[in-house]
């Protein structure tokens, strides 16, 4: 069974360019959550995916932005990049929305910003 | 608004020691608390979570935690340490009312010498 996967693995992007990234979920898993890793810190949560819709989200700006397709699978949009983008961004996926589910997370994309 | 502090940056122990990673938590309502174990250049791995019923929960590698309403925390314990326990170690807190969003402590650094 394959967890959840991401891509690409790494990433280098110039500053006021705009990125994709990718998201896989583990099989089963229909809710798909995003987050952002600076460095030396704790995951920041962007926003959360459901039934193809945007569920929830964090305190970042409307530059990020996702997709859920049909086959559950997500990508997260970055437009207009900053330096302070550059970070590791985590898919997570869970069986359900609801606090008590556990997410289980990707390998993680490293976005460089130049 | 939720939140969760890991009170050390880093965490130091001889391999055959009990370790201790210390976490306290705020969140509204009843919290939904998580350990996760990040090794280097790889995602969040999960270890164990708190929903309900029992104070002490069992989870993945011989990791347990306790959870204490009365002083706000869920702190991570393992009787002896090995050498390959040495990684960041995060807790996480959500709730009914944050659905399924994570909320992330800064990270403690466990090392543990041989």
């Amino acid at each position: 069974d394959a967890g959840v996967t991401q891509s690409p693995t790494h990433l280098i992007k110039t500053r006021g360019q705009q990125v994709t990234l990718r998201c896989s979920p583990k099989s089963g898993h229909d809710t798909v959550s995003w987050y952002q890793q600076a460095l030396g810190q704790g995951p920041q949560f962007i926003f959360q995916y459901y039934e193809e819709e945007e569920r929830q989200r964090g305190n970042f700006p409307d530059r990020f932005s996702g997709h859920q397709f049909p086959n559950y699978s997500s990508e997260l949009n970055v437009n207009a990049l900053l330096l302070g983008d550059s970070a590791l961004y985590l898919c997570a996926s869970s069986l359900t929305r609801f606090g008590s589910g556990t997410q289980y997370f990707g390998p993680g994309t490293r976005l460089t910003v130049l | 608004a939720q939140s969760v502090a890991q009170p050390e940056d880093q965490v130091n122990v001889a391999e055959g020691n009990p370790l201790t990673v210390k976490c306290t938590y705020s969140v509204s309502g009843n919290p939904y608390l998580f350990w996760y174990v990040q090794y280097p250049n790889r995602g969040l791995q999960f270890l164990l979570k708190y929903i309900t019923g029992d104070n002490l929960v069992k989870g993945s590698y011989g990791f347990e935690a306790e959870f204490n309403k009365s002083q706000t925390s869920f702190h991570l314990k393992k009787p002896s340490a090995l050498v390959s326990d040495s990684a960041l170690y995060f807790c996480a807190v959500s709730s009914e009312a944050a659905g399924n969003k994570l909320t992330f402590g800064g990270g403690t650094r466990v090392l543990v010498k041989p």
